[in-house]
């Protein structure tokens, strides 16, 4: 089955940097990939998401990049805020719609 | 948010009894999910639902069973509750396949 990968499991930049979360995933047939931010206490929430015929996408301040042939996608936050601290989870999907996880990110933003 | 209700929301039971947990959606979405989450292990998928009556296993399976009489229901069940079982659980629905996925508020249940 479907195995993801999340590095690094926290993260710790200066408000105004730039952060980046790596993830890998095992199954060649997973084509979406979402991403999702948890904020302490609350619910997890979609921020981004990207498929498999798309390399990458921007949405303001966040983007995904996806390789294929590696088998590996990433998430880049730019100009960070404090209220981009949070966790961060990857998730590959394949036609089956199991929605695999990543262990998750903890991003913490330094005044 | 969508809408999306677990039940209850906390919880303590005795190790060996069973527990049932139940997520409410309002969005006739068609997949529903149920996840634990665990310091250290992220979000684990324990089974899902592609439509009334269609469930199958996750990740982390043994232990718990399913049941979707209902498009808006989806019951969790720990048929012998254990120490191990003591988590946040989470729900969630998507639409359609591959479509963004909204999560419930979370179950906190202690096994003590």
């Amino acid at each position: 089955g479907e195995n993801v990968e999340q590095h690094p499991s926290t993260l710790s930049v200066q408000e105004g940097d730039s952060a980046v979360i790596k993830c890998t995933y095992s199954d060649s047939a997973s084509n979406y990939f979402p991403w999702y931010k948890q904020e302490l206490g609350k619910r997890p929430q979609l921020i981004i998401d990207i498929r498999s015929n798309v390399g990458e996408k921007k949405d303001q301040r966040i983007a995904v990049t996806l390789n294929k042939t590696a088998k590996h996608f990433s998430l880049h936050i730019t100009e960070t805020q404090p209220e981009d601290s949070a966790v961060y989870f990857c998730a590959a999907s394949n036609r089956d719609d199991k929605i695999i996880f990543g262990k998750g990110t903890r991003l913490h933003i330094l005044p | 948010d969508a809408g999306i209700t677990q039940s209850p929301r906390h919880k303590v039971t005795e190790t060996g009894t069973p527990v049932t947990l139940r997520c409410h959606q309002t969005e006739n979405h068609r997949y529903m999910y149920w996840y634990r989450q665990d310091p250290g292990h992220g979000l684990r998928l324990i089974h899902y639902s592609y439509g009334v009556k269609d469930t199958d296993k996750g990740e982390v399976s043994d232990g718990y069973s399913v049941s979707r009489s209902k498009t808006e229901d989806f019951l969790l069940t720990l048929e012998s509750a254990t120490s191990s079982q003591t988590s946040v659980y989470f729900c969630a629905t998507e639409w359609g396949q591959n479509t963004e996925a909204f999560f419930g508020q979370g179950t906190r249940l202690t096994v003590v």
